[in-house]
């Protein structure tokens, strides 16, 4: 089974600094998506940037961008100019290849436990 | 588009009882997930559905745990004789259903019980 591991519980940053917080995944699947997802005290759940695995170039979302290792399976988010919104919880998630009605084997997505951004004003 | 909707957002509840939540998630998304996730923890997956069919099913759901999705378009989560370890958010989740496509979450159904 896939697995995603975020070792850091809780960051924090000054605003308006850069952050960057991290993913490692394990797969034996070669094609396969990674996201990263926000989710703040009102605890709905926010896709913050996603990456295609096939994608050699690292997603970007204005001051959110991914630095992509494949090969080292590892997913980190980058947050500049961290504003007092981007306090939160960032879960990083997996989601493996799956077809229009695959039957079996879909797992939906598979999230890590998640960091708790502060951000010092 | 108005986004995936959840209710009751919050369900106190005493043990043994039986709660049901329902999810009505994006117009013309046909798959729907549910996933269930505790304090400090991220979201586990429990089910989801291709249309009115249930494709999927975790571990994690127990035989109290009945879901469904009769016309492919709202889904009802049901928890049998509940037990204070069912105490969590459940989450609802829809997605235009093509492969890797963005998952958009609700705000989620609290339960406790007591």
């Amino acid at each position: 089974a896939q697995t995603v591991t975020q070792s850091q519980p809780e960051m924090s940053v000054q605003e308006a600094e850069t952050v960057t917080l991290s993913c490692t995944y394990d797969t034996s699947e070669s094609d396969y998506y990674l996201f990263w997802y926000k989710q703040p005290p009102s605890r709905q759940m926010i896709l913050v940037i996603r990456q295609e695995a096939y994608k050699q170039q690292n997603a970007t979302e204005n001051r959110f961008s991914v630095n992509f290792q494949k090969a080292a399976k590892s997913f980190s988010l980058k947050i500049s100019d961290s504003q007092l919104g981007d306090a939160a919880m960032y879960f990083c998630a997996y989601s493996g290849p799956w077809g229009e009605y695959s039957g079996g084997g879909a797992d939906g997505l598979t999230f890590g436990k998640g960091t708790h951004l502060i951000i010092q004003p | 588009d108005t986004g995936v909707s959840q209710n009751p957002r919050h369900k106190i509840t005493k043990r043994g009882q039986n709660v049901t939540f329902r999810c009505d998630p994006i117009s013309e998304h046909n798959r729907l997930y549910w996933y269930r996730q505790t304090l400090g923890q991220g979201p586990e997956f429990l089910t989801y559905f291709q249309n009115e069919a249930q494709l999927e099913k975790s571990r994690l759901l127990s035989d109290r745990f009945s879901a469904e999705r009769p016309k492919g378009s709202f889904s009802t989560l049901e928890i049998q004789r509940t037990e204070q370890g069912d105490s969590a958010m459940y989450l609802c989740a829809s997605s235009p259903g093509a492969n890797g496509n963005t998952i958009y979450f609700g705000e989620g159904s609290w339960l406790t019980v007591v």
